[in-house]
């Protein structure tokens, strides 16, 4: 059975970083596009970045661009968000999905405060 | 950005009801189109892909329709556990996009 498990989330003040990670089991991760999907409170499912199976082609939405970089390492059946210079707006619950999103992972909350 | 327009955004309907819901996208994007349900606390679910494929395990009472730019979900008989928001996303072009929402509720 397909599982997606993210984390690395947490409290970080603006300006700071994070590095989300997501682990799958259960498909082979390493022929799969990967997503990152957000949801801020109270407002609807933002697409974030996607990385190809072989890590060559990557693509973010624009209000992340120069500060997240989405990375994977197929030999640990890893996808990563790393998070920089974080601002107010990007507190979410950041999901993983494989593809255009046939599986997901529950979630992990960033919340960006001081 | 292509940007993915639903209406409405929210309703109260009764269970055994044909609901619609439409997806406008502001240029065409052939059938580049899914449909998720999401419910708070849990994660988004995949109902169609490529505008009318019905992902498996996904009960046949969903359905989808359309091309170009406009697009439906139609829920034949609702049922409870029905209640959730349902989001259009356009696969066509980068970023990708999801619509704004429309919150389904049980009267």
């Amino acid at each position: 059975e397909v599982q997606l498990v993210e984390s690395g989330g947490g409290l970080v003040q603006p300006g700071g970083s994070l590095r989300l990670s997501c682990v799958d089991s259960g498909f082979i991760f390493s022929t799969n596009w990967m997503t990152w999907v957000r949801q801020a409170p109270g407002k609807g499912l933002e697409w974030v970045a996607n990385i190809k199976p072989d890590g060559s082609e990557k693509h973010y939405v624009d209000s992340v661009r120069g500060r997240f970089t989405i990375s994977r390492d197929n030999a640990k059946n890893s996808l990563y968000l790393q998070m920089n210079s974080l601002r107010d707006e990007d507190t979410a619950v950041y999901y993983c999905a494989r593809g255009i999103g046939d599986f997901w992972g529950q979630g992990t909350l960033v919340t960006v405060s001081s | 950005a292509i940007r993915m327009t639903q209406s409405p955004s929210s309703f109260s309907t009764s269970t055994g009801d044909r609901v619609t819901i439409t997806c406008r996208a502001s240029q065409g994007i052939s059938t580049y189109l899914a449909w998720f349900q999401h419910n708070p606390g849990k994660a988004p679910k995949l109902l169609i892909y490529a505008a009318s494929t019905l992902q498996s395990g996904v009960p046949s009472r969903f359905s989808g329709s359309g091309s170009g730019t406009d697009f439906t979900l139609t829920i034949s008989r609702l049922q409870s556990e029905d209640s959730a928001t349902y989001y259009c996303q356009q696969y066509y072009s980068y970023p990708r996009t999801f619509g704004q929402g429309t919150k389904v509720e049980i009267k």
